[in-house]
């Protein structure tokens, strides 16, 4: 949904714990989905993405689910380390749209 | 390899001052454009976009203004500067709109 305006939610993680960061959305239409990690100061970052004919993909410590019965979407940080800490964002765009609309963003917060 | 370029990183300016703010990709052709703003704390709204050179789709009715004058360049423009539009402005490049965004490293502009 829409980000603007709305205060970030936050999530504090033990350094070495795994980390879920969930992203609801409404657009039933909705085929293409990425998730952003944002340092202070600096612009968002890709991070992985997934496509509606899919319900699970991997990175490099990350997974990304999609449950379109639920329209949900959640990234897995697996292993978090200090260097993880940042505004996580969620987008989505439908198919053959040249927009993508972003969530709220989570904060994540990595205690050592 | 494809890259960004924003600038300037950081813009302190009057209110009703003029404003230009330009953003370049390098290493791509006939990209889609966006500008966004970020305020403090907050999700990304989008402004501007460009699927070509001369289209400019507007977002949101507002102070400020885009074009595209090349087709790697974007320039974000304003006449008359408020004081609500301070923020952190972001431009992003995309190969079509089901593609992963890649945004610069945004300019900060504060309005005194």
């Amino acid at each position: 949904g829409e980000s603007v305006g709305l205060h970030l939610p936050t999530l504090s993680v033990q350094e070495g714990d795994n980390s879920i960061i969930n992203c609801a959305y409404s657009n039933s239409a909705s085929d293409y989905f990425i998730w952003y990690k944002q340092e202070s100061g600096k612009g968002p970052q890709f991070i992985i993405d997934i496509r509606s004919n899919m319900d699970k993909r991997q990175g490099q410590r990350v997974t990304v689910l999609l449950n379109k019965t639920v329209k949900h979407l959640s990234l897995q940080i697996a292993a978090t380390q200090p260097g993880d800490s940042a505004v996580y964002f969620c987008a989505e765009t439908p198919f053959g749209n040249e927009k993508l609309t972003f969530g709220t963003g989570t904060r994540l917060t990595i205690i050592p | 390899s494809q890259t960004i370029h924003q600038w300037p990183a950081t813009l302190v300016q009057p209110v009703g001052s003029p404003l230009s703010l330009e953003c370049t990709v390098e290493g791509t052709s006939n990209p889609n454009l966006y500008w966004y703003r970020q305020a403090a704390g907050r999700g990304l709204q989008l402004l501007f976009y460009s699927v070509g050179i001369g289209q400019i789709s507007s977002e949101v009715p507002q102070n400020l203004s885009a074009s595209r004058p090349q087709d790697r360049q974007f320039i974000l423009s304003s006449k008359k500067l408020l004081l609500s539009d301070s923020g952190f402005y972001l431009c992003a490049w995309s190969a079509a709109g089901n593609q992963p965004q890649h945004f610069g490293d945004g300019t900060r502009l504060s309005i005194l």
